[in-house]
């Protein structure tokens, strides 16, 4: 089992659609969460962190959920510009720290 | 605020030759810094850290090495190229504290020829 497992996707929405990421980890050490956002041949960037209250960033709301070891992203209103792969980060304390990056979850959003 | 510099963007190098990718981060002291390698519609692959000066931890043994001369410098080296080498490299920062996020360059596309 992969340590950060996203849904394998693409998703393909209309503009204006809300559409939801799901992201689960298996170890329970795990310790911070984060949401990235890759356009295609660039550099990943930090789109939220995401914390045990659960937070909102405009359109995009994150949660956890630690008993479940299940994290989310939610994109309210979908735009084109919204097009991009999102990949979950989890940091694992394993005496030291670790971050895992999932695999990604790539998105379209058609006019 | 911080900065991260990575260069070049783009690099075509013939197989055997050598290799070094440099990395820069301004506005932070003593950050922890990364080298990842991403294949086309691919993951990231971790392949180096740095906590320090002077200390790397390797991820995945291959024929790359990095080093850490300055507190804020991380460069990416190889002395021959294989053609597996080809990817998306990308270096990135985060603070020395734990649980931060980790904050990428623009990355250097590398293709082996």
């Amino acid at each position: 089992r992969k340590e950060v497992e996203q849904d394998p996707g693409p998703f393909n929405v209309p503009e204006g659609a809300t559409v939801a990421f799901n992201c689960t980890y298996s170890n329970s050490a795990s310790q911070s969460f984060f949401w990235y956002r890759q356009d295609c041949r660039k550099e990943p960037k930090l789109l939220m962190s995401v914390y045990s209250s659960g937070n909102e960033d405009g359109r995009f709301t994150a949660q956890l959920n630690r008993a479940s070891q299940y994290i989310s992203l939610l994109i309210r209103d979908s735009k084109l510009s919204d097009s991009a792969t999102y990949l979950c980060v989890v940091t694992v304390n394993t005496g030291g720290f670790k971050t895992i990056f999932g695999a990604g979850t790539r998105l379209f959003v058609k006019a | 605020s911080q900065t991260i510099h990575q260069w070049p963007a783009t690099l075509v190098q013939p197989v055997g030759s050598p290799l070094s990718l440099e990395c820069t981060v301004e506005g932070t002291s003593n950050p922890n810094l990364y080298w990842y390698r991403q294949a086309a519609g691919r993951g990231l692959q971790l392949l180096f850290y740095s906590v320090g000066i002077g200390q790397i931890s390797s991820e995945v043994p291959q024929n790359l090495s990095a080093s850490r001369p300055q507190d804020r410098q991380f460069i990416l080296s190889s002395k021959k190229l294989l053609l597996s080498d080809s990817g998306f490299y990308l270096c990135a920062w985060s603070a020395g504290t734990e649980n931060q996020p980790q904050h990428f360059g623009d990355g250097t596309r590398l293709s082996i020829l």
